[in-house]
């Protein structure tokens, strides 16, 4: 399975304020998902991160909130804009690797908004 | 959509029994479930999964069945370890190109020495 790495692994952010998340695979791969899993949740699909083209995101999110960007097979960032402490979330990264729907997780990355 | 149950939401064993998790699925057409175990701090980690054409797979102390006709697939552990203590997910999708992923509520697992 791929190697998948996030960072940060977690930060503390100001209401308002935006942070940047990063997903790097150690291989090139088809699929790009970003999760999010609120304290004690199960994984909520954000988007699928399309490579060259805009995400495609899931009922419930949108662009101007989580915008995503994918410029190559190996790499993807997530922003979570003008966070409230609603946002406080684990935020995942995961890479589908063959047509069998197979996903590999990323570390995640643990977010507070006070 | 899709939509996947698991049972039970905490289960506590002593080492050395066995725990069964139970999730059903609602969307027939759904024929790829994988699971996942999330160790504190970490993120999902696949264990084993199991397609439609079987009814059991096994993996060492890990096994999985799947009945199609009544929509429900269950995970067994036997001869839990301290270290099988996690949250567990079952989840849900239709195989062949990218078809969404469904996710249970997860089961937390605790194994007592």
């Amino acid at each position: 399975s791929a190697v998948i790495s996030q960072k940060p692994s977690r930060d503390i952010c100001q209401r308002g304020t935006s942070l940047t998340i990063q997903c790097q695979v150690d291989s090139q791969v088809t699929m790009m998902f970003w999760y999010r899993q609120q304290p004690g949740q199960s994984l909520t699909l954000i988007a699928t991160a399309n490579q060259g083209s805009e995400a495609t995101y899931e009922s419930g999110f949108v662009i101007d909130k989580f915008p995503i960007s994918r410029p190559n097979l190996t790499f993807s960032t997530l922003t979570v804009s003008n966070m409230s402490p609603e946002d406080s979330s684990i935020y995942l990264c995961s890479v589908g690797t063959n047509s069998y729907n197979e996903q590999f997780f990323g570390p995640g990355t643990r977010l507070t908004v006070l | 959509g899709e939509n996947v149950e698991q049972h039970p939401s905490t289960l506590s064993v002593q080492e050395g029994d066995s725990a069964v998790i139970k999730c059903t699925y609602s969307d027939s057409a759904s024929n790829y479930f994988p699971w996942y175990k999330q160790e504190l701090g970490k993120g999902p980690q696949l264990i084993i999964d199991i397609r439609s054409n079987v009814g059991e797979k096994k993996d060492q102390r890990i096994a999985v069945t799947l009945n199609k006709t009544a929509k429900h697939f269950s995970l067994h552990i036997t001869e839990t370890q301290p270290e099988d203590s996690a949250v567990y997910f079952c989840a849900a999708s239709i195989n062949g190109g990218y078809q969404k992923v469904t996710f249970g509520t997860g089961t937390k697992l605790q194994v007592i020495p």
